[in-house]
């Protein structure tokens, strides 16, 4: 079965340091990656997606995710974390084969001033 | 301009009624879905419509039928409500390039 996992809930960090959001996939061939953000109330935004080429994907917001195949995973990663950046976010994939996306079970970001 | 609205963004209303949500994109694209968010934030696919046509049908209880008049829209009709159906629902669109562009959600409660 295809599926996308998010192993953590909740990710807590204090502004100005690195965020990490972890995500791996278990999907067939070559997957589509993308990761979604939800912000309080409203609708999901597109952050950004791998579909091939440089493992290391930049986004919006400043923003990035490597893309890693051997373990599977395409963690979202920000050097310097911002209050702002507080919100639910999702990972999501295609598989190659398929047209329908599955999405993480999302992971609760809180950024602490 | 929202490039995906749907309406309303509210909606409460008793166990047993019939209530429809709508959703109209103005990006041109052909494929639209809608999503379900229960209360964990878990987000589930539906429906997805391409070109007025259905080409996901997820197990979903046939008292939700989606109906895509063009397509620009793609509306989400409940019968007969139950109180499980309390969620937000989510509209969506798909680019070429298979990004998903959402609309702001409705929050659905069933009394």
């Amino acid at each position: 079965a295809q599926s996308v996992a998010q192993p953590e809930d909740q990710v807590n960090v204090a502004e100005g340091n690195p965020l990490t959001v972890k995500c791996t996939y278990s999907v067939s061939g070559n997957p589509y990656l993308f990761w979604y953000v939800q912000y309080p109330n409203r609708g999901l935004q597109f952050l950004l997606k791998y579909i091939t080429g440089d493992n290391l994907v930049k986004g919006s917001y400043g923003f990035e995710a490597e893309f890693n195949k051997s373990q599977t995973s395409f963690h979202l990663k920000k050097p310097s974390a911002l209050v702002s950046d507080s919100a639910l976010y999702f990972c999501a994939a295609i598989p190659s084969n398929d047209y329908k996306l599955s999405f993480g079970a999302g992971t609760t970001v809180t950024v602490r001033a | 301009d929202t490039a995906v609205s749907q309406t309303p963004k509210y909606l409460v209303t008793q166990m047993g009624n019939d209530k429809s949500i709508k959703c109209e994109q103005n990006l041109g694209h052909d494929t639209m879905y809608w999503y379900k968010q229960d209360s964990k934030k878990f987000l589930k696919i539906m429906f997805s419509y391409n070109n007025k046509e259905l080409i996901i049908n997820e197990t979903v209880p046939n008292r939700f039928s989606p109906k895509s008049p063009d397509k620009a829209h793609l509306n989400l009709h409940i019968n007969s409500l139950e109180l499980g159906d309390s969620a937000v629902y989510f509209c969506a669109s798909e680019s070429v390039e298979e990004k998903l562009f959402f609309g702001s959600g409705t929050q659905l409660s069933v009394l």
